[in-house]
């Protein structure tokens, strides 16, 4: 079983529509999490960055954090077709020191498609 | 504020050989991290660097390796290249507090022949 599961989709939405993004995960060590955006042929652009528990909102953007239930959410709002692309959610353990292990793990990643 | 940076963008290499390339932090980020993006494997941790030292290390053969500099830029290399080495290869860098945000460059992709 992998540390975080992610359904690859593809999620296909109307422009406008809310869309729902998930990630679960096993590893309790995980306490802090990011949402990544990618699309074809670039690198992963951060858009949310979360450590506690909750939401956490920016413009069209929530991400939500459930520990508890090992579950993380990312929200988009009023989605446009600009929004078509790969997220990737990402965790990574807690440390102690600033030497600490940064090693993120990810999720497979879902392909959103928003439809004009 | 100028962003991660790897270079080159592409490569083509054949099997057996080796291949060095380069990424240069953003200005103040001390730490940096390589991984590897496949589309069976998805993106996986190669290593980290900090103050010149490798702090971490992912699940990858010795073929794979790294180096940082005083300046933080770091090289990563790869040798006797297998056509299951073509991947895009990205890095990240993080500023040198625990649980920070990582950014990521445009990547380099490797395509081995």
């Amino acid at each position: 079983q992998k540390e975080v599961e992610q359904d690859p989709g593809p999620l296909s939405v109307p422009e406008g529509a809310i869309v729902s993004l998930n990630c679960t995960y096993s590893n309790s060590a995980f306490q802090y999490f990011m949402w990544y955006r990618q699309y074809s042929r670039k690198g992963p652009e951060l858009l949310m960055y979360t450590y506690s528990s909750g939401n956490k909102e920016d413009g069209r953007f929530t991400a939500q954090v459930d520990k508890s239930s090992k579950y993380i959410s990312l929200f988009i709002r009023d989605s446009q077709p600009s929004d078509s692309a790969t997220y990737l959610c990402a965790m990574g353990a807690g440390t102690s020191t600033d030497t600490g292990r940064r090693a993120l793990t990810f999720g497979s990643g879902t392909r959103l498609q928003v439809q004009p | 504020k100028a962003g991660v940076t790897q270079t080159p963008r592409y490569l083509i290499k054949t099997r057996g050989q080796q291949v060095t390339l380069s990424c240069s932090p953003i200005s103040g980020h001390r730490s940096v991290s390589w991984y590897q993006q496949t589309p069976g494997q998805g993106l996986q941790f190669l290593f980290e660097y900090f103050s010149e030292t490798q702090r971490n290390k992912g699940n990858f053969p010795g073929r794979f390796s790294g180096r940082q500099f005083s300046n933080s830029r770091s090289e990563m290399n790869v040798s006797t290249l297998e056509l299951g080495d073509s991947a895009l290869y990205l890095c990240a860098s993080s500023l040198v507090r625990k649980n920070t945000e990582a950014f990521f460059g445009q990547g380099t992709r490797l395509t081995v022949v």
